[in-house]
């Protein structure tokens, strides 16, 4: 079966680091996608991992380690506008289907 | 028409309505997918199609069709709708599989 998990919810203040993390048991693996969704929006893409290791993106860093099943979604010198849901999909075996993790709702206070 | 597009934004619907729900992308992207999306449950996949005149089933299909006649458009049709299909609807295009989806603003729909 599919399983992904992430915290349902964090709490961070601005200009720290914050680290969500992702868990996933799937069907095989085929890359894992990190998006962020503002409330009442649409989720926009922010990384996509498919090797281990670590991707930089400016403040945004996403690490995956495939034999762990283990990603996590790094942000640094948080910023009000990061208030937002995090969620973690998982590409499976066959390359078509992409399983979302129930987000992570992340709240960043002054 | 800039991205992926649907329509209607939002609508109330009573029990029982046929209803369809509208998505255009004018990317030319093959791939396309609808996901209802629930508090606590996350996105989950109704159904997809990885190219015109193809389409498959999520996890999440019964109670909803789908028809893919061209790149363009992937409707999404709910027969008769129930409370249960409350939720917002996203539909969603890729290039390929390797690439990001881009979503489109989502339908918000209550079945009362």
């Amino acid at each position: 079966g599919q399983n992904i998990d992430q915290p349902t919810e964090m709490t961070a203040t601005e200009g720290a680091i914050v680290q969500i993390n992702c868990t996933y048991q799937t069907s095989g693996f085929n890359g894992l996608f990190w998006y962020q969704q503002h409330a009442g929006e649409a989720p926009t893409f922010l990384s996509y991992n498919v090797l281990d290791g670590l991707e930089e993106k400016g403040r945004f860093s996403s690490f995956l380690s495939r034999s762990k099943g283990y990603s996590y979604l790094l942000l640094k010198e948080l910023q009000m506008k990061d208030s937002a849901s995090y969620l973690c999909a998982v590409r499976d075996n066959y390359g078509q289907n992409f399983v979302f993790g129930p987000g992570t709702r992340l709240s960043v206070l002054p | 028409i800039a991205g992926i597009t649907q329509a209607p934004t939002s609508q109330i619907l009573a029990a029982g309505r046929r209803m369809t729900l509208r998505c255009t992308q004018d990317m030319r992207h093959n791939a396309m997918y609808w996901y209802r999306q629930d508090l606590g449950l996350g996105l989950r996949l109704i159904h997809y199609s990885n190219t015109a005149g193809t389409t498959g089933k999520g996890e999440v299909p019964d109670g909803y069709s789908v028809s893919r006649a061209n790149t363009d458009d992937f409707p999404l049709t709910l027969a008769s709708a129930v409370p249960s299909q409350t939720s917002v609807y996203f539909c969603a295009s890729r290039q390929t599989v390797n690439t990001e989806a881009f979503f489109g603003q989502g339908t918000r729909l209550t079945v009362v």
